[in-house]
């Protein structure tokens, strides 16, 4: 079945750009109906949708983030990429990457998540 | 911007009772409304979607309901597996976004 699995360094210093990838396996991240998408949760918080794709191009990010995140696809290696920029010890959390069914507005299947602590 | 709000925010409870959680829209949202279980450590899990479909799998002690504000998810029988926080999210269709409530924790009395 369809796993999705984050993967990143880790720990990033204050100002520097994050880079998290998220691998789909069992499964096409070229899957019409369907976006991708990123939502985060630090520590003993709620969730924040971050932002989602469609395999085409089409991005939709929130707008607290919007000026420093970026998120990619790369249909080649079935992986989602999610870039923010200019990092704070705000953004210290744990990232989920996630599948979203369009029709049901949606996340069905989610990563196992990846830690980011923000640290010089 | 589309606010979710739950409450309550921490609700304690019996294995064996009914409970009720309820999330409330700023504005109005159709039916674009799913909520999700999370463990500690763990990635949140559908439960419901489009307010009141059961995702595959899951018990069918859960059910969702509502539409335009005003939704609940309730537990019918409380089991000790239940006992998790649970989250609304919100789908804007017309300009694709997504939102959470801020989670009710649902604690063994």
């Amino acid at each position: 079945q369809l796993q999705l699995q984050e993967s990143g360094p880790g720990l990033v210093k204050p100002s520097e750009t994050l880079s998290l990838t998220c691998t789909v396996s069992g499964g096409s991240i070229s899957s019409s109906d369907m976006y991708w998408g990123w939502i985060r949760q630090p520590p003993g918080k709620g969730l924040e949708w971050i932002g989602m794709m469609y395999y085409s191009g089409n991005t939709y990010y929130n707008p607290s983030l919007k000026t420093r995140v970026t998120i990619s696809v790369d249909t080649s290696k079935n992986q989602l990429s999610l870039r923010l920029s200019s990092v704070t010890a705000a953004d210290a959390a744990v990232y989920y990457c996630a599948r979203a069914v369009i029709l049901a507005g949606s996340f069905d299947i989610w990563g196992q998540g990846t830690m980011l602590t923000v640290s010089s | 911007d589309i606010q979710m709000t739950q409450s309550p925010s921490t609700l304690s409870a019996s294995v064996g009772d009914r409970v009720t959680i309820t999330c409330r829209a700023s504005q109005t949202i159709s039916t674009w409304l799913a909520w999700y279980q999370q463990k500690p450590g763990k990635a949140p899990k559908l439960l419901i979607f489009k307010a009141s479909n059961l995702e595959s799998g899951v018990p069918s002690r859960f059910s969702g309901s509502g539409s335009g504000t005003d939704f609940t998810l309730t537990i019918s029988s409380l089991q000790p597996d239940d006992f998790a926080t649970y989250y609304c999210q919100h789908y804007n269709s017309f300009s694709p976004s997504c939102s959470f409530g801020q989670g009710t924790k649902l604690e063994i009395k």
